[in-house]
């Protein structure tokens, strides 16, 4: 059974570079047929989907944070990586990982991490 | 973008009644690519329907979802306990304008 476990940082100076690993259990990054997303859910609102890689390493960005953000893969370790830049306030969020279910949930998110909160503050 | 706004913001019911929670997308959306999804607080959300109308590994059948185009539905049949959540709708558009998600229904109890 796959599961997603996020981990860094939960506290992040403004302008500096919010940095979170998803490490991928139970199953391999690299067998593909699967995009790698990361989520995020400002307090008590709703679902920001902010960008995915697949395992080749290609990636896409939400056009809202593109600028600012850097997705990568390590399929060694089985793990893939978020990085937002020059963050403010307005980035304090819950930062999900999550997978998009291939061919069993066609471009539905299947498997979560649980969630970790990163609040930007000096 | 496609837009997906859901209705209403909250609901108000008692276990063993019927929810209908709403969503409709700005511009037409491949049912195939629509899917629902359950929040209780402190979780990760949870996927119940993909396709529109295809439920999730484990979901139970009190959960089912209908629509096409740009109008869709979430229905849980008689609501048990468990139930009261936040439920938001997702849709994928392309590689071009990928997930957007709703902004989400409160089920609370009455």
């Amino acid at each position: 059974q796959v599961q997603l476990q996020e981990s860094g940082p939960g506290l992040v100076k403004p302008s500096q570079t919010l940095s979170l690993t998803c490490t991928v259990s139970g199953g391999s990054i690299s067998s593909g047929g699967y995009y790698w997303s990361w989520i995020r859910q400002h307090p008590g609102k709703g679902l920001e989907w902010i960008g995915y890689i697949y395992y080749s390493g290609s990636t896409y960005y939400n056009p809202s944070l593109k600028s600012r953000v850097t997705i990568s893969v390590d399929t060694s370790k089985n793990q893939f990586s978020l990085k937002l830049s020059s963050v403010t306030a307005a980035d304090t969020a819950v930062y999900y990982c999550a997978r998009d279910g291939g061919y069993g949930y066609p471009h539905a998110f299947d498997i979560w991490g649980q969630g970790t909160m990163v609040t930007v503050s000096s | 973008e496609i837009v997906l706004t859901q209705s209403p913001g909250t609901l108000s019911l008692s276990p063993g009644e019927r929810a209908t929670l709403s969503c409709r997308a700005s511009q037409s959306v491949s049912s195939s690519y629509l899917a629902w999804y359950q929040q209780k607080p402190g979780q990760a959300p949870r996927l119940l329907i993909y396709g529109a109308s295809s439920r999730a590994t484990g979901i139970p059948d009190r959960f089912s979802g209908s629509g096409s185009g740009t109008d869709f539905t979430l229905t849980i049949s008689r609501l048990e306990p468990e139930d009261f959540a936040v439920y938001y709708c997702q849709q994928y558009g392309s590689s071009r304008s990928p997930w957007t998600f709703g902004q989400g229904t409160k089920v609370e109890i009455k």
